[in-house]
């Protein structure tokens, strides 16, 4: 049952273009959303937060867009350059866990062309 | 580096064998996460644990099993493997583990191993 879904597994940008990422999830107990970003032959490493009293979160090209409402939230990376090539995974915690699990999505695997 | 380390970084056994995955947290990390990659799949939680305690369960196999060392390194246990155990199974780490901000703490994965079970 994959609560955390990321319907894109790949997408090409132009350099310096726009990259939008999107994640969809399905659990109302979400409270707290991360993206993770990784590189081939290496662990995640975690990108940007929010949680789930914002709906914006902006930390210098990347920017996390929260919609409660429509239980989507998206990645936002202005401009796009070719070191931002990599798989992109959306994930989120729940309130109803003791501990600090994380629920991840499938990744999207972003592509910037030079 | 993330400070996070796996070892080994590939594993190639059989099936039905038992085999080992080691991970040293970070530094002053008292919190260590399994996660399992199969194919094509995100992350699965596996288990948790903090200082030496199991925190949380996921879904982990009754043939799987796990355990932190009063050192804070961790080991996951697999056994009578299956060809469908096969995956990338990642360790990650996080810091205080203080009941303030506990579950937003930042985890710091490490970069993997590999097992392939023929």
């Amino acid at each position: 049952d994959q609560q955390v879904k990321q319907n894109s597994p790949s997408l090409s940008v132009q350099e310096g273009r726009i990259s939008i990422l999107n994640c969809d999830y399905t659990n109302s107990m979400f409270d707290y959303f991360l993206w993770y970003k990784k590189y081939p032959a290496e662990g995640p490493t975690f990108l940007i937060s929010i949680s789930s009293i914002k709906d914006k979160n902006e930390d210098g090209r990347f920017t996390v867009f929260l919609n409660k409402s429509a239980k989507h939230l998206s990645l936002h990376i202005v401009p796009s350059q070719p070191g931002d090539s990599a798989v992109y995974f959306c994930a989120a915690s729940s309130a109803e866990t003791t501990g600090n699990q994380f629920y991840f999505g499938t990744g999207t695997s972003l592509t910037v062309i030079p | 580096d993330s400070g996070v380390t796996q070892t080994p970084k590939h594993l190639i056994t059989a099936t039905g064998q038992r085999v080992t995955l080691r991970c040293s947290p970070r530094s002053g990390d008292l919190s260590v996460y399994w996660y399992q990659q199969s194919l094509d799949q995100g992350l699965q939680f596996l288990i948790q644990y903090y200082n030496g305690e199991e925190r949380a369960k996921g879904n982990i196999l009754e043939r799987f099993s796990a355990q932190q060392f009063p050192d804070l390194h961790s080991e996951l246990n697999l056994s009578s493997l299956e060809l469908g155990d096969s995956a990338l199974y990642f360790c990650a780490s996080s810091g205080s583990g203080g009941l303030s901000g506990y579950r937003t703490d930042t985890q710091y994965f490490g970069p993997g191993t590999r097992l392939t079970v023929l």
